[in-house]
């Protein structure tokens, strides 16, 4: 289940289930997000992106989907593994991605074997 | 892919002094360079858009005489953190824009400053 930390809320899930991350983003004028995962002591790492003129674009194991009516963005990640323990960041831009990220307060994945 | 390389990776210092990061983009050239703080359990905070050739942009409330950004070269951008003191203690990150090849934002490994 989901709890809320100091500041990041927290995610708890158990190997090999299907993890869920919800972002709500603040700018209806976005065209262009993703979705970043990050290790502890270490820069943001790319996991997929989105563009305002899809609602849902799938990688290896993640798909995310968006819904622009209200504002919303989520990763879904399966068969969640302990290597995906980590912070996961929603960020989004304007311009197809040529300009500054806004980021999401941020999602803490805890996997449990 | 494109990298970003950052420098240092951890600094310790004292207050008062001065502290330089540096960020450079190993393979492409980047005219736009973005600067992020991040305090422990935090996301990311944009402070400033680092531009070649010309001033930098700084979001609001970042203070632009503490926190000095220099664009020199379409390869390096740096931040300075002058006159330091514990309250500035962060993660900084730099990143490049996404790009018309890559879209994707790439970003440096990060410089933990810790002000003591």
């Amino acid at each position: 289940g989901e709890s809320v930390g100091l500041h990041l809320p927290t995610l708890s899930v158990q190997e090999g289930d299907n993890s869920i991350i919800n972002c709500a983003y603040s700018n209806s004028a976005s065209d262009y997000f993703i979705w970043y995962k990050q290790e502890s002591g270490k820069g943001p790492q790319f996991i997929i992106d989105i563009r305002s003129n899809m609602d849902k674009r799938q990688g290896q194991r993640v798909t995310v989907l968006l819904n622009k009516t209200v504002k919303h963005l989520s990763l879904q990640i399966a068969a969640t593994q302990p290597g995906d323990s980590a912070v996961y960041f929603c960020a989004e831009t304007l311009g197809g991605g040529y300009n500054k990220l806004i980021f999401g307060a941020g999602t803490r994945l805890a996997v449990h074997p | 892919g494109a990298v970003v390389s950052q420098h240092p990776s951890w600094v310790i210092c004292k207050s008062g002094t001065s502290v330089k990061i540096e960020c450079r983009s190993l393979d492409f050239q980047a005219t736009t360079m973005f600067w992020y703080r991040q305090f422990p359990k935090q996301s990311l905070m944009l402070m400033a858009t680092s531009n070649e050739g010309s001033k930098a942009t700084y979001e609001q409330g970042v203070e632009k005489d503490k926190f000095l950004i220099n664009h020199a070269s379409l390869t390096l951008s740096t931040l300075t953190v002058t006159s330091a003191h514990p309250e500035d203690s962060s993660f900084y990150i730099c990143s490049a824009p996404p790009s018309m090849v890559n879209t994707e934002a790439f970003f440096g490994q990060g410089t933990r400053l810790t002000v003591v």
